[in-house]
């Protein structure tokens, strides 16, 4: 079965470090890209970027530009996420998922589960 | 960037009804559109890609429609188990989502 599994919910406080991983399995991660999107609280959803594992080719939504990191180790078929210095606005859910191609587009499937960021001093 | 216009943002139905979910983009983006269905607390679920192919396991009383910039997904026979939060999404340029439609029961 193909999965993506994400770490656990994090409560830290503005200006802290933090990294949420996603772990694939069931396929091979490699050669297939990772998505990270997010949903703010009540909100939609909101792609920040994507990753090619295999060579950790790195795209990022305009609105994130600088704001994240996102990386990979194909190694241990993990992508991450990953802030400097936390908001309080960066409170929210955020969600990896895998992303398909055909000639008619790209979507996102499977989707992990989710890791629940909550940033409050 | 491409804009994904949905609409309507939230409509009442009841169960056996025909719904249908308007997403209109900024330009045209040939058929690179999916549909996800979002259950509260749940990750989303894809539904339709390709602006009309149905996923594999989601019940073909789903279906998607159009091209260009005019978009539709169309639930024929709500079931319980529908009320839900729809999201188109395009990938005709790197990506946008809709900003939603939620279902509720009437």
């Amino acid at each position: 079965e193909v999965q993506l599994v994400q770490s656990g919910a994090e409560v830290k406080k503005p200006g802290e470090s933090l990294k949420i991983s996603c772990k694939g399995s069931g396929y091979s991660f490699s050669t297939y890209w990772i998505g990270w999107v997010r949903q703010m609280p009540g909100k939609g959803l909101e792609w920040m970027g994507v990753i090619y594992p295999s060579d950790s080719d790195t795209r990022y939504s305009p609105s994130f530009q600088g704001q994240v990191t996102i990386s990979a180790d194909k190694s241990i078929s993990t992508a991450y996420l990953q802030w400097s210095s936390l908001k309080a606005s960066d409170t929210a859910m955020y969600y990896c998922a895998g992303l398909s191609t055909i000639s008619a587009g790209t979507w996102f499937d499977p989707w992990g589960q989710g890791t629940l960021v909550t940033v409050s001093s | 960037d491409i804009q994904m216009t949905q609409s309507p943002s939230s409509l009442s139905a009841s169960v056996g009804d025909r719904v249908t979910i308007t997403c209109r983009a900024s330009q045209t983006i040939s058929n690179y559109v999916s549909w996800y269905q979002q259950k509260p607390g749940k990750a989303p679920k894809l539904l339709i890609y390709a602006a009309s192919s149905l996923q594999s396991g989601v019940p073909s009383r789903f279906s998607g429609g159009g091209s260009g910039t005019d978009f539709t997904l169309t639930i024929s026979g709500l079931q319980p188990e529908d009320f839900a939060t729809y999201y188109c999404q395009q990938s005709y340029t790197m990506f946008t989502f809709g900003g939603g439609t939620k279902v509720d029961n009437k």
